[in-house]
């Protein structure tokens, strides 16, 4: 039940784009379309932003985007906000019954 | 709109059991199935069990199996998660999580304030 990886921080200014990855293997990330991404502000619950890969639940602003390739997911948030500076956390279905979470990027708006 | 309201943390001293307890609102508990992840200080986020929407079928961790137990009460709309054997590294906040579906274990479409859990001597 290894965790995904995340690069620990990124970093952007205002109205610029970020690109974070999320790296698995073919037994999660690569075998499953089923990649999430959540949001955390501090002190405050995990948010869902991005399901199924590339999925916006309803309120979900169209600046958050998710793709995948491989066994690599990304979460690209899109003329950036201050109100987006927080931890970001990808999650993948990884079979054998469990569901397995990236180790958090901390995403600094500039 | 679904609320969850996790209660039922504190301090605990290693050894010790706890019973943490979920409120669900807002949605047909039932139809849904639910989890428990946790978040250790500072840390990220980590599965720790995941039971379906009837309460027949659930799912652990390894670092938690044999001493953690979920269940659920959906007569009364409640998540539980009884902690047993603690030890200091299942010191983190819990969150109860909501899935999209009866059984699904893909992602979690709703989620609670989270109860912090100490262990500590």
């Amino acid at each position: 039940q290894s965790a995904l990886t995340q690069p620990p921080s990124a970093s952007g200014s205002p109205g610029q784009s970020v690109t974070i990855s999320c790296t698995g293997t073919s037994s999660d990330i690569g075998g499953y379309n089923y990649v999430s991404w959540y949001q955390q502000h501090p002190g405050k619950a995990p948010k869902l932003i991005i399901s199924e890969v590339s999925r916006r639940p309803s309120g979900v602003p169209d600046r958050f985007s998710g793709s995948k390739s491989g066994n690599t997911a990304s979460l690209t948030v899109s003329g950036l906000r201050a109100e987006d500076e927080a931890d970001y956390y990808c999650s993948s279905h990884a079979g054998s019954n469990i569901v397995v979470f990236g180790g958090g990027t901390k995403l600094t708006v500039l | 709109e679904v609320e969850l309201l996790e209660s039922g943390g504190g301090l605990v001293q290693p050894g010790g059991s706890l019973r943490l307890s979920c409120a669900a609102s807002g949605f047909t508990f039932g139809n849904f199935a639910m989890s428990w992840v946790r978040q250790a200080p500072g840390k990220g986020l980590q599965w720790v069990s995941h039971i379906n929407g009837a309460g027949s079928t659930t799912y652990y961790a390894d670092s938690v199996k044999g001493r953690f137990t979920i269940s659920r009460d959906n007569s009364k709309n409640t998540l539980y998660l009884q902690m047993n054997s603690l030890r200091a590294e299942d010191t983190a906040v819990y969150y109860c999580a909501k899935d999209p579906f009866y059984d699904s274990r893909r992602w979690f479409d709703s989620w609670g304030q989270g109860t912090l859990v100490t262990v500590s001597s």
